[in-house]
């Protein structure tokens, strides 16, 4: 069974302050997402990757694959209160299906 | 204009009753899919659709049917609704079966079993 585990679980850092999240898993996936969820609402695709070691930017979060494609981290730069959010990660498996972790909680206090 | 969309928003119940969730997507995708998210935030799959037909069926009680009229629309029906149920719904598009991972929610249904 191929399962994603994302650390921390939850995290409260102070407006301005840099912070990194984590997508861990012992199996290959072809493609990885990243995904926001605000409260009451649905989850919202940030960012796809999918070859190993592949870096993209989204104004201040940073993403980045690993090498062999089994884990990913999410750093964000100068974290402002509309981070906060719900940050899960689902990879892409040989199935065509999602694999979901189980999310980061982020909370930025003003 | 909403690309996905669910009604209702809200639904309180008693155990033992009956109750459907529809959903709509207007962004022309083949592929629809029915999630549970738990208390603890836990995606997790329920059914998936692709051109109306089946594809997914994780183990789900049978409780539970899917019925997909058109492939913009996959709504959810719930028989002998159980407290276990509680939970919030969250419907899905993507564009196709070869393109699985870009998904599009709804702003889910928060059920809620007395």
């Amino acid at each position: 069974t191929q399962l994603l585990e994302q650390s921390p679980q939850f995290l409260s850092i102070q407006e301005g302050e840099n912070l990194t999240v984590y997508c861990n898993s012992s199996s290959v996936f072809s493609s990885l997402q990243w995904y926001r969820q605000e409260p009451g609402e649905g989850p919202v695709l940030l960012v796809t990757v999918v070859t190993g070691g592949e870096v993209k930017k989204l104004k201040r979060l940073t993403f980045q694959f690993g090498d062999a494609r089994k884990d990913s981290s999410l750093h964000i730069t100068a974290a402002q209160p509309g981070d906060t959010g719900l940050y899960l990660c689902a990879g892409g498996d040989s199935n065509y299906q999602l694999i979901w972790g189980a999310g980061t909680k982020l909370i930025i206090k003003p | 204009d909403t690309a996905v969309s669910q009604t209702p928003k809200y639904l309180v119940t008693q155990m033992g009753n009956d109750k459907s969730i529809k959903c709509e997507q207007n962004l022309g995708h083949d592929t629809m899919y029915w999630y549970k998210q738990d208390s603890k935030k836990f995606l997790k799959i329920m059914f998936s659709y692709n051109n109306k037909e089946l594809i997914i069926n994780e183990t789900v009680p049978n409780r539970f049917s899917p019925k997909s009229p058109d492939k913009a629309h996959l709504n959810l029906h719930i028989n002998s609704l159980e407290l276990g149920d509680s939970a919030v719904y969250f419907c899905a598009s993507s564009q196709d079966l070869a393109s699985p991972y870009e998904q599009y929610f709804g702003p889910g249904t928060r059920l809620t079993v007395t």
